[in-house]
C-alpha cells in the first residue's frame, strides 16, 4: 500500500480481555516501530524490529505486552489481560533502512485507538 | 539520556502572523532532531529534520527550524500562519548512537484564528 496501515482503527475492550493490533508497513521497509500515545501526551516508544528481529523492546510497559513480526513484514502488537491504563492510541511506524540518516524517513500509520472499559 | 522539552503546551496566533513553537533538547550525543505534525485523527507527518548538515532546516508547508547548539534549542517557525496549520506539533530527538527510538516531547497545540 501507499502508507502504513493499521487495524483495527478503533477497539473497545473489556478489562481483562486480550487484544491484537495489526500493522502493515510500507512494502520493503526494514525498520518497524510501535509507539503508545496516551491522551494529551506525546508518543512513547514501545519496541523496534529490524526485519523479523526484535532488537529493542525496552519500552514495553509490562509482560502483558508482546509484539512480533515473524516474516519481517506485518507486525502484531498483543496486549493480554487489558487494564484501563492501557487505553491509548497505538502507533506503528516504518522506515526503509536503519538509523536516522538524512534519507531515512520514518512514516507513521494513523494509529489504533484502544479504549479499555 | 536524551529528552526534549516543548516550552509551550498551547500557542494561539492569528492567520497571517508568524508562528514560533519552542523546543529545547538534551542529548549525550550529537542529536538528530525532528518536528512532526499531527492533525486530528491523522497520522504523524514529518515536517523537517536536522542531522548535522545545515543548521537552518527548511521543511514542508513553509516551516523551518534552526539548530542552536549553544542554546540546545530547535525552535520551529513559519513567517505567516494559515488556518490549515492548526494541529498538534511534536519536537523529537533521536540518539544517533542508537539510531532507533524517537523520543517525543509532550506536544504543542497550535490554534489559528481568522
Amino acid at each position: 500500500g501507499a502508507g502504513v496501515s493499521q487495524s483495527p482503527r478503533y477497539k473497545v475492550a473489556k478489562r481483562g480481555q486480550d487484544v491484537a493490533l495489526r500493522c502493515d508497513p510500507i512494502s520493503g521497509h526494514v525498520s518497524l516501530f510501535w509507539y503508545q500515545q496516551a491522551l494529551g501526551q506525546g508518543p512513547e516508544f514501545l519496541t523496534y524490529f529490524q526485519n523479523e528481529a526484535q532488537l529493542d523492546k525496552s519500552g514495553l510497559p509490562s509482560d502483558r505486552f508482546f509484539a512480533e513480526r515473524p516474516e519481517g513484514s506485518v507486525s502484531t502488537l498483543k496486549i493480554q489481560r487489558t487494564q484501563q491504563e492501557d487505553s491509548a492510541v497505538y502507533l506503528c511506524a516504518s522506515a526503509l533502512a536503519v538509523g536516522q540518516g538524512i534519507g531515512n524517513t520514518i512514516y507513521f500509520g494513523e494509529g489504533s485507538w484502544l479504549t479499555v472499559v | 539520556a536524551q529528552s526534549v522539552t516543548q516550552l509551550d503546551s498551547h500557542v494561539s496566533v492569528s492567520e497571517g502572523t508568524p508562528v514560533l513553537l519552542r523546543c529545547n533538547y538534551s542529548s549525550s550525543y550529537s542529536p538528530s532532531l525532528f518536528w512532526y505534525v499531527q492533525h486530528p485523527n491523522k497520522g504523524l507527518q514529518l515536517l523537517l529534520k536536522y542531522t548535522s548538515a545545515a543548521t537552518l532546516v527548511k521543511g514542508i508547508n513553509g516551516f523551518e527550524a534552526e539548530f542552536k547548539k549553544s542554546e540546545t534549542s530547535f525552535h520551529l517557525t513559519k513567517p505567516s500562519a494559515h488556518m490549515s496549520d492548526a494541529a498538534e506539533y511534536f519536537c523529537v530527538v533521536s540518539d544517533r548512537g542508537t539510531g532507533t527510538a524517537l523520543i517525543f516531547g509532550k506536544g504543542t497545540t497550535l490554534s489559528v484564528s481568522s
